[in-house]
């Protein structure tokens, strides 16, 4: 398995409160991404990270900003939480030029 | 965003039958892969594909790339209680673009 962790697991939090989340990676791996899912939308991309302080907007990225400061640590802050990103967040992580993406286990948000 | 196109949707099937699942797309794709995802945990690779028309096979799992190289077929033979889950294709339009395409995801439910 590959060495992903993603802190906390589980949050909740209250509308307008700021809110980080934080993905941890043991495999030196360049790439790193951060994914929100939700039911009927499958896997939607935020932001992704292509090098220490080299970060890119994906496809959902309103609402969301990120940071990486070491390879390792991936990031990603609401500045002022909504309830619309009330989801489940995944960490991603890829050395692969073929693009293989390892997950880690999740953080369950949920914004009151 | 570009989508692929998962099907099916559900599947709902008795332990020991077949299963097939496929992802198609109106673009085309340098790498497929697929995932696995259980209840309250992140997504785990199960098989990678780089190649038109390439069959490459886990265990009971085969999966193909497409000839034309906008889909992809995954098959579980012999089916087992622990195949219950989500599947998502996940695909790769540019190489060393580091960024994947996802699947709505088929969901498997297995009767003993």
């Amino acid at each position: 398995d590959a060495g992903i962790t993603q802190s906390p697991r589980h949050k909740v939090t209250e509308t307008g409160t700021p809110v980080t989340l934080r993905c941890h990676q043991t495999e030196n791996h360049r790439y790193m991404y951060w994914y929100r899912q939700d039911p009927g939308h499958g896997l939607r991309l935020i932001h992704y990270s292509y090098g220490v302080k080299d970060t890119d907007k994906g496809e959902v990225s309103d609402g969301y900003s990120v940071s990486r400061s070491k390879t390792e640590d991936f990031l990603l802050t609401l500045e002022s939480a909504t309830s619309s990103q009330t989801s489940v967040y995944f960490c991603a992580i890829s050395g692969a030029q073929g693009g293989e993406q390892y997950f880690g286990p999740g953080t369950r948000l949920t914004v009151t | 965003g570009q989508q692929l196109n998962q099907s099916p949707q559900s599947m709902f099937i008795q332990e020991g039958e077949d299963v097939s699942m496929n992802c198609t797309s109106s673009s085309i794709f340098n790498t497929w892969l697929w995932y696995k995802q259980d209840p309250g945990e992140g997504p785990v690779l199960l098989i990678a594909l780089y190649k038109a028309g390439e069959l490459t096979s886990n265990g009971r799992l085969t999966a193909q790339f497409g000839i034309t190289r906008k889909d992809s077929f995954l098959n579980i033979s012999a089916s087992i209680p622990s195949d219950v889950g989500i599947y998502f294709c996940a695909g790769q339009m540019i190489q060393g673009a580091q960024k994947l395409v996802f699947g709505q995801g088929t969901r498997l439910t297995i009767n003993p």
